[in-house]
């Protein structure tokens, strides 16, 4: 079974910019989560999807974050204008449905902002 | 206000003895808890998970207590191997809900074992 894809795995851009990052979750997975760690730190969630739905985005800066999930697949997020403090690692993962399910992770993509 | 806490940040351990890594939380919500390792450059692992309705979960290696009262879990690794190192976190979520929840992750505990 393939994993949670993830790309670019590495980013690095100047403050202002606009950056995207793209997820490819396992396959029929109906959930799916993007989380920020920044160095030091554990992740913290940003958004989460079910199919194509946003459940929860309540920790996502939504004056410059934003994420889509087409056709309830493939998600991508995107960061514009990008700041100093984005500087993190962005996990993808993705789980089945049901709540005792664990979440399965991509790489990440390392961002760094200049 | 972190609602996951684990307070030690590394842990050395000699090979072949027991790791015990420790996890506090403060949300009464929470009721399903997971470990997962991290390799540098990598995407946190699944490890093992607990529901609230258990004390104990046990997978070969891998034992994890819940201690509901004391909104404390702990991780017990016997007997450690020097593939063990990496950095684990604890995570918990409100799963109860009906829905698959997103983690709460504490800030990890880098675990070294020692040959």
């Amino acid at each position: 079974e393939a994993g949670v894809a993830q790309s670019p795995r590495y980013k690095i851009i100047e403050k202002r910019q606009s950056v995207a990052f793209w997820c490819n979750p396992i396959s029929g997975h109906a959930t799916l989560y993007w989380y920020q760690q920044i160095l030091g730190q554990g992740p913290k969630l940003l958004i989460q999807f079910q199919n194509n739905g946003v459940v929860d985005d309540s920790q996502l800066p939504k004056d410059r974050f934003s994420a889509e999930r087409l056709k309830g697949v493939d998600s991508t997020l995107k960061i514009q204008p990008a700041k100093l403090e984005d500087s993190a690692v962005y996990l993808c993962a993705s789980s089945s449905l049901g709540p005792y399910n664990e979440q399965f992770f991509g790489p990440g993509t390392r961002l760094t902002v200049l | 206000d972190q609602q996951v806490k684990q307070n030690s940040p590394s842990l050395s351990v000699q090979e072949g003895r027991i790791s015990i890594l420790n996890c506090d939380y403060t949300n009464s919500m929470f009721d399903y808890f997971l470990w997962y390792k991290k390799y540098p450059a990598e995407g946190p692992t699944f490890l093992i998970s607990i529901s609230s309705i258990k004390d104990k979960n046990e997978d070969g290696r891998f034992t994890v207590f819940l201690n509901k009262s004391a909104k404390h879990l702990s991780l017990h690794i016997v007997p450690s191997q020097p593939g063990d190192s990496a950095v684990y976190f604890c995570a918990a979520s409100a799963a109860a809900g009906g829905g698959a929840d997103g983690l709460t992750f504490g800030k990890g505990t880098h675990l070294i074992i020692q040959p």
